[in-house]
């Protein structure tokens, strides 16, 4: 039973959109969530992250968004850019124990073409 | 800083051989994490670790054992290896301080193919 669920595989946007990737999870006790973004043939970078007290955390031309009520996250990027295109994957704490532990999506590609 | 290394980056087992795969990590976190990544899938957590010494399961340990006996390394043992873990191993470390108690920084990742 898959707790974090990214249920787009592939996203493809022009240069210069918004790239809007999105996120579903089950469990409530989930308090911390991040985004991040894996090129091939490198390791996960991570993006950006918002705690669940917060709705939105922006930071340049990435902004996540939280609705805890819908289980939901996105993660907005405006302007689109082809060195955008990568993995995402988004991320997921329960933060209920000092473990640091992190529930991953199955990643969504982007590509952004010019 | 080199962050988090991994060694090798590529390996080729045959099953039932033993391989070590080697993460150093040179910002000095308590927490240390391994990781598969199979094809179309996310990360999933193989073995993690809070500190020197303290070493527990994560969701598929199976098949795999580590030790922590420094802040620095976190080594992931394949014992008997099986086709089925043929896949794309990552390690992490964090450093859990504030709002970042939860960031991982990953090395560049090994990946094995057992046949």
């Amino acid at each position: 039973d898959q707790q974090v669920k990214q249920n787009s595989p592939s996203l493809s946007v022009q240069e210069g959109r918004i790239s809007i990737l999105n996120c579903d999870y089950t469990n409530s006790m989930f308090d911390y969530f991040l985004w991040y973004k894996k090129y091939p043939a490198e390791g996960p970078t991570f993006l950006i992250s918002i705690s669940s007290i917060k709705d939105k955390n922006e930071d340049g031309r990435f902004t996540v968004f939280l609705n805890k009520s819908a289980k939901h996250l996105s993660l907005h990027i405006v302007p689109s850019q082809p060195g955008d295109s990568a993995v995402y994957f988004c991320a997921l704490s329960g933060g209920s124990s000092n473990t640091g532990k992190l529930i991953f999506g199955q990643g969504t590609t982007l590509q952004v073409k010019p | 800083n080199a962050g988090v290394t991994q060694t090798p980056k590529f390996r080729i087992l045959k099953i039932g051989q033993s391989m070590t795969l080697q993460c150093t990590q040179d910002m000095n976190h308590n927490y240390m994490y391994w990781y598969r990544q199979d094809p179309g899938m996310g990360l999933k957590l193989i073995y993690y670790s809070v500190g020197a010494g303290i070493t527990d399961k994560g969701e598929v340990p199976n098949g795999y054992n580590v030790s922590r006996s420094t802040t620095e390394d976190f080594p992931l043992r394949l014992e008997l290896a099986a086709p089925s873990q043929t896949s794309v191993y990552f390690c992490a470390s964090s450093y859990p301080t504030g709002l970042s108690s939860y960031e991982q920084y990953f090395g560049p990742g090994t990946r094995l193919t057992v046949t």
